[in-house]
């Protein structure tokens, strides 16, 4: 059964700094991964989705990376701001029944203060 | 292009009653995908909808039902309510069946409160 693990639970950072989460999970086989970030009482914000086949995935300030083989992802954000407080969650698609599903993690829980 | 769409975004209920909840994907989007979100549990798969047919199912209780329909629109009901069932219910909706390669949009979500 697909476990996925965020380390550390809660991260508390001044603006500015440089941060990396990090994620885990137990079966590696995935078809992907996707990160997502949620604001309090709110959906979910996808950020950056990595195919099994791909390494990284960039989008302006993040940089996602996976290890399929090692079952390990690190989400990546430069010069942190206090707009990027929120929950980050990490997600692996693997099979299910009688088709994928989407496995979450319980997420991390960024606070940058100014 | 707007977003994942769920309606209502709160509701209070009492044990026993049944409630249902809707969502609108993305236009063009025809899977959709329900999760529950607890903070004891987080984020857990309910079910997954596409043209119509449900394609996939989580570990819950038959009390929890969903459908689907030919805009795709998608209902969830949940019968004979507990507490337990007091949770964040997500939607989120893809462009073909939620299955390899396919990225996921979340909507706001619908607030349950079971007292």
């Amino acid at each position: 059964k697909q476990e996925v693990t965020q380390i550390p639970a809660a991260l508390s950072v001044p603006e500015g700094e440089n941060l990396v989460l990090n994620c885990s999970f137990t079966d590696s086989a995935i078809y992907n991964l996707q990160w997502f970030r949620q604001d309090p009482g709110k959906g979910l914000t996808s950020l950056l989705l990595i195919q099994s086949s791909q390494r990284e995935q960039t989008s302006g300030r993040l940089n996602a990376s996976l290890d399929k083989s090692s079952g390990r992802s690190t989400l990546y954000i430069a010069a942190s701001q206090p707009g990027d407080s929120a929950t980050y969650l990490c997600a692996v698609r693997t099979s299910s029944q009688a088709g994928t599903a989407l496995i979450f993690g319980k997420g991390t829980t960024l606070s940058v203060s100014s | 292009k707007a977003g994942v769409t769920q309606t209502p975004r709160y509701l209070i209920k009492t044990r026993g009653q049944q409630v249902t909840l809707s969502c609108s994907p993305i236009s063009g989007h025809r899977s959709v995908s329900w999760y529950q979100q607890t903070p004891g549990q987080g984020l857990q798969f309910l079910f997954e909808y596409f043209s119509e047919t449900q394609r996939n199912k989580g570990n819950f209780p038959g009390r929890f039902s969903g459908r689907q329909f030919s805009n795709s629109r998608s209902e969830m009901n949940v019968s004979t309510l507990e507490l337990g069932d007091s949770a964040l219910y997500l939607c989120a909706s893809s462009p073909g069946l939620a299955g390899t390669y396919n990225e996921q949009f979340f909507g706001p979500g619908t607030r349950l409160t079971v007292l």
